[in-house]
């Protein structure tokens, strides 16, 4: 398995612009979560979806940013209009769904660098 | 959200254990805890997971308290390419979903050579 894919590697936009993040789970997890990662704030959970279904968005900063996924296989987060405070890097992770556990594990894509000028 | 908390950074030396603490005395009957490590330039990769006894796999072994109040992620023999951010998380539930993961700022680990 090639893992989770994440596209583009790298991002550079410049403010106003829209952008989008793609993601391909591993085959077969049934959970996906975005995640955004800066020096000041660290490792965070933006949104995750069980069964393609949003389950807690509560991490999604504000309007600008939405989070798709239309099938089991991709999803999209996408930035409109970005900003420069949006560069970071983002991770899409994905995990079997054992329900009532706390062991799955996540399974996490290389990330996409994101600058926003 | 149940809180851990680890040093910010440790120094190895390569071939040695290395031993890293975590303590995390707020947490629940049910909760797990989870290991990840972040090498750099790429996302997190997990590590080891335990709830009550210590645990061992090809990466490392966990030691957990007996009030689980803390717990050890033990390297056996570092190498220079252990040389990560460690997180220590108390994986939360939430109804059946029982997947969410909240990252604390972690425990840089440098080996020497």
């Amino acid at each position: 398995d090639a893992g989770v894919i994440q596209s583009p590697r790298h991002e550079v936009t410049e403010m106003g612009q829209e952008v989008t993040l793609r993601c391909k789970p591993i085959s077969g997890h049934n959970s996906l979560f975005w995640y955004r990662q800066t020096m000041m704030r660290g490792l965070e959970l933006l949104i995750y979806f069980n069964n393609n279904v949003p389950i807690d968005d509560s991490g999604m900063p504000e309007d600008r940013f939405s989070a798709k996924m239309p099938n089991a296989s991709f999803s999209t987060l996408k930035i409109q209009p970005s900003e420069p405070r949006d560069s970071a890097v983002y991770f899409c992770a994905s995990s079997p769904h054992l329900r009532t556990s706390g062991k799955d594990e996540q399974f996490f894509g290389p990330g996409t660098r994101l600058t926003v000028l | 959200d149940a809180k851990t908390t680890q040093p910010n950074s440790m120094e190895s030396n390569e071939e040695e254990p290395v031993h890293l603490p975590c303590n995390h005395s707020t947490i629940s009957g049910t909760d797990y805890i989870h290991w990840y490590r972040q090498l750099p330039s790429q996302g997190p990769e997990y590590v080891i997971h335990g709830l009550t006894s210590n645990v061992n796999n090809r990466m490392a072994s966990l030691a957990i308290a007996e009030d689980r109040k803390s717990s050890t992620l033990i390297l056996h023999r570092a190498t220079l390419r252990d040389a990560a951010v460690y997180y220590c998380i108390l994986r939360e539930l939430e109804g059946e979903y029982g997947n969410k993961l909240v990252f604390g700022a972690g425990t840089i680990l440098r080996v020497k050579s």
